[in-house]
């Protein structure tokens, strides 16, 4: 059972458009995370969303998190050839179990100069 | 400030040997958790150690096991290799309630022929 879904998987675009990547799920995190990997390389944390309707900006990237803590969203405004790679939400849960990830299957960018 | 730090990079295994995978948590983290990624998918979680002990536990066989040393280092053995244990093998630092996000070593990959 997927406890995360992201949508889209794949994504092609040209330099300069937006996009967004969706992370839903029927479960309520603690707190939810957002990843980049390059091939060959672990995840690198962009950003931990905790409060149910909170946005956080990161250059040209925003990150939401549900008022019901429930999903997720990625926009990238004004996309770049750097930005390519596998973008990976995953949620979180603390207290009896802490701190385990649950990931989603990724979105994978490409962003075509 | 070096971060997380996984040996080998890369392995090739014959079925029903045995492996070793090794990770250094970043400075200051004081728990460790591997996650295996298969080709074109999300992380799964394996387990997660602190203080020493196996903490939690994700769907994964008993051929899977670990150990954290004294130093917060880390290993994972898998024993029996299946060449559906063809993977890249993950080792994330954090502190104890990860509330502050996961640090990713680079991984290693497990090729099982």
């Amino acid at each position: 059972t997927q406890l995360l879904e992201q949508s889209p998987q794949f994504l092609s675009i040209q330099e300069g458009e937006n996009l967004t990547v969706y992370c839903n799920s029927s479960s309520v995190f603690s707190s939810l995370q957002w990843y980049r990997q390059e091939p060959g390389e672990g995840p690198v944390l962009l950003v931990t969303v905790v409060t149910g309707g909170e946005v956080k900006k990161l250059k040209r990237l925003t990150f939401q998190f549900g008022d019901a803590r429930k999903d997720s969203s990625l926009h990238i405004t004004a996309a770049q050839p750097g930005d390519t790679g596998l973008y990976l939400c995953a949620g979180a849960f603390y207290g009896g179990s802490q701190g385990n990830l649950i990931f989603g299957k990724g979105t994978k960018l490409s962003v075509k100069p | 400030d070096a971060g997380v730090t996984q040996s080998p990079t890369h392995l090739i295994k014959t079925r029903g040997q045995q492996v070793t995978l090794r990770c250094s948590p970043k400075s200051g983290h004081d728990t460790v958790s591997w996650y295996q990624q298969a080709l074109g998918q999300g992380p799964q979680f394996i387990f997660q150690y602190y203080e020493e002990e196996e903490r939690q536990r994700g769907n994964f066989p008993d051929r899977f096991s670990g150990h954290q040393f004294p130093n917060y280092s880390s290993e994972l053995n898998v024993n029996a290799l299946l060449l559906g244990d063809s993977a890249l093998y993950l080792c994330a630092s954090s502190l104890r309630t990860g509330l502050n996000g996961y640090t990713f070593g680079s991984g290693t990959r497990l090729t099982v022929v």
